[in-house]
């Protein structure tokens, strides 16, 4: 079946590590986004591509870092920059509409962050 | 700049109970609109989305939300919720050629025995 996979499912840290969250989906998809969801704050968007090597900025990049090598992987990097990284990170998917209309997006299960 | 408002935190319904959380969104285009559904510790599953044309769609579960241009709104509603309706609601704006899909905060849905 098709989805998206989203690895590790719990990760924990010590403050000043790197960490990274995996997203691979094989749903065929050109999009894909990380959101990041605290309780009570709904979802807030980290990163998203559009296409293979080309990715801008959301709402909360500070912080993070991205790549898009292939079309079906999009890993975050939670860097020591990011003053409060303890969350729940979402990875999802959509086929680009453009201007052709909106994008339905596709979920990962999540990743729960810790920074011990 | 676009934002959505769920006014409700916390809904509390009998099993058996209607069901109406409601919605309101803030964009200057046409906004396409849509409902999803979180179950603890997991993904967003889509429950429902409206682009176009009737303003009243139907989802899966049961669910309906209806499109009021005028109040702004995108309420969800069920005839009967059920113990495993039990979830996190989010509802979602985003628009034609915008990249982005904006969520609000989310409504958690109590379900009373």
């Amino acid at each position: 079946d098709g989805g998206i996979t989203q690895s590790p499912k719990y990760l924990f840290r010590k403050e000043g590590q790197n960490v990274t969250l995996s997203c691979e989906q094989n749903l065929n998809h050109d999009a894909m986004y990380w959101y990041r969801q605290d309780p009570g704050q709904g979802l807030r968007l980290i990163y998203y591509s559009q296409i293979v090597n080309d990715f801008q900025k959301g709402d909360i990049a500070e912080g993070y870092s991205v790549s898009r090598e292939k079309k079906e992987s999009f890993p975050l990097t939670v860097t020591s920059a990011q003053k409060n990284p303890t969350a729940f990170y979402l990875c999802a998917s959509s086929v680009y509409r453009g201007w052709g209309g909106a994008n339905v997006l596709t979920f990962g299960a999540g990743s729960r962050l810790t920074v011990l | 700049a676009q934002s959505v408002t769920q006014p409700d935190i916390h809904i509390t319904v009998s099993e058996g109970a209607s069901l109406e959380l409601r919605c309101n969104y803030s964009y200057g285009a046409t906004p396409y609109l849509f409902w999803y559904v979180q179950s603890p510790g997991q993904g967003l599953q889509l429950l429902l989305k409206y682009f176009s044309g009737d303003t009243l769609v139907q989802g899966i579960k049961g669910f309906e939300a209806e499109f009021k241009r005028s109040q702004s709104s995108f309420n969800l509603r069920k005839p009967s919720v059920h113990w495993s309706d039990a979830a996190e609601y989010f509802c979602a704006v985003g628009a034609k050629g915008d990249d982005k899909i904006i969520f609000g905060k989310g409504t958690r849905l109590h379900i009373l025995p």
